[in-house]
């Protein structure tokens, strides 16, 4: 275990649905990061939290809405999504002082129908 | 940006023998280049990484070496073993100083299989 959890698992919601993923940390972390896994693509940065400011929005769908309550919980909130959403939403942490390393979760595998 | 290409996509090897991952980059800025091992279910996980004032890092049967000035940095397990099979990912970043987040560019990944 990275000591980063996210729930649920697994999720499949339909086009007009309003869902949330949820992310947290048990690092001590104060940077927070979701991504986005689809197949054959590289993971794509979506948002980057530091110190619970947003201070990253890769050009993101407003169907995709972030929120970082602390530095040890994200959420993403979901609405009006698109089949093409369908992915692996990956939520990673990192301590920004002086490591790069940013430990992943196990993931949300979200299915769009 | 940044844009890091990783080859090769799929990698299929025997047990006992080396497997090779290349990645490029384009931002000769970038400073730090991190490997992720992904198995199936899982998030990636860090298994090696290297700063660019190195030129080569080495973990047991896991080894990074970095060429700056061609921009290019590779991933090289020894020995392997049924349990390395997973997806492979290189990345790169510039970093920042100062408590500032870092923004990793991740290549497209390696699928390697190691065959008993």
């Amino acid at each position: 275990e990275t000591g980063v959890t996210q729930t649920p698992r697994h999720l499949v919601m339909g086009m007009t649905n309003k869902k949330s993923l949820k992310c947290e940390q048990h690092l001590g972390h104060n940077a927070m990061y979701w991504y986005k896994q689809s197949a054959k693509k590289p993971l794509e940065l979506m948002f980057v939290y530091n110190f619970k400011e947003q201070t990253e929005n890769n050009s993101v769908p407003s169907r995709f809405s972030p929120e970082c309550p602390n530095s040890s919980h994200l959420f993403l909130h979901l609405h009006t999504l698109q089949p093409e959403d369908s992915a692996l939403y990956l939520c990673a942490s990192s301590h920004p002082g002086d490591s790069y390393e940013q430990y992943f979760g196990p993931g949300t595998r979200l299915t769009v129908t | 940006g940044e844009n890091v290409e990783q080859h090769p996509s799929t990698l299929s090897v025997q047990e006992g023998d080396s497997a090779v991952i290349k990645c490029t980059y384009s931002d000769s800025a970038s400073n730090y280049f991190p490997w992720y091992k992904q198995e199936l279910g899982k998030g990636p996980q860090l298994i090696i990484d290297i700063r660019s004032n190195v030129g080569e890092k080495k973990d047991q049967r896991i080894a990074v070496t970095l060429n700056k000035t061609a921009k290019h940095f590779s991933l090289h397990i020894t020995e392997t073993q049924p349990e390395d099979s997973a997806v492979y990912f290189c990345a790169a970043s510039t970093g920042n100083s100062g408590g500032s987040n870092y923004k990793l560019t991740f290549g497209k990944g390696t699928l390697l299989t190691v065959n008993p």
